[in-house]
């Protein structure tokens, strides 16, 4: 069946990076844009950013522009958030979820991503 | 950007219903969809295009909206949709980023 599942997640120190990576698999990756959306512990749902089902264009939340870079490999079904100088507020559960006409039907089980020294 | 305000905690007991509103100036301009969380579990799609309800989704889960307000309403609610509950909307200016609502907490005992 179709799913999406997050890695890359750990632990890092302030102003270092990090590349999470989203793997779909069960249907056709390269016909679909990909969302990332965050959760801080204990807060709610932040939207991050998006990629168009082929790669052509990205959109950013103010709050990472600058900073993250969002790529895509069709040919390895896989999104690729690369995640520069890290704050502490970056701390999040990062979830990859699919685009269907601007409803995110499928989702990924998240990665967590710490930001500390 | 903007924002979307829902308000925090809705409490029913089972069988009632649930009303949770999501309100922003937005709103009239964008479709809403609504994205439930239960404990420790990733968001499922329940409302889609102010009203569509996704495959799979119970018929007690239904939504509108109007001017500045869209509505998420669960008919009957019963004790497995205690969760978390959020709108979101696509951002006019460029049509692809978006805008979570501030998040409701439903609780049904």
């Amino acid at each position: 069946q179709a799913q999406l599942v997050e890695s890359g997640g750990g632990v890092v120190q302030p102003g270092r990076s990090l590349r999470l990576s989203c793997a779909a698999s069960g249907f056709t990756f390269r016909n679909y844009g990909i969302h990332w959306v965050r959760q801080a512990p204990g807060k709610g749902l932040e939207w991050v950013a998006v990629i168009w089902y082929d790669g052509s264009d990205k959109y950013y939340a103010d709050s990472v522009k600058g900073r993250f870079t969002l790529s895509r490999d069709n040919s390895q079904n896989t999104v690729y958030l690369q995640m520069n100088s890290l704050r502490a507020e970056d701390t999040a559960v990062y979830y990859c979820a699919r685009d269907v006409q601007k409803a995110f039907d499928l989702w990924g089980q998240g990665t967590m991503v710490t930001v500390s020294s | 950007s903007y924002e979307l305000t829902q308000p925090p905690s809705v409490s029913v007991s089972p069988g009632q219903t649930a009303r949770i509103t999501c309100s922003g100036d937005a709103l009239p301009k964008q479709s809403a969809y609504w994205y439930q969380q239960k404990s420790g579990q990733a968001p499922v799609l329940v409302i889609f295009e102010d009203s569509k309800r996704p495959s799979g989704i119970p018929e007690r889960f239904s939504g509108s909206s109007s001017g500045t307000m869209a509505t998420l309403t669960i008919s009957g609610a019963q004790v497995e949709d205690e969760a978390d509950y959020y709108c979101f909307l696509t951002d006019s200016s460029d049509n692809h980023s978006g805008v979570f609502g501030t998040g409701t907490k439903v609780t049904v005992l």
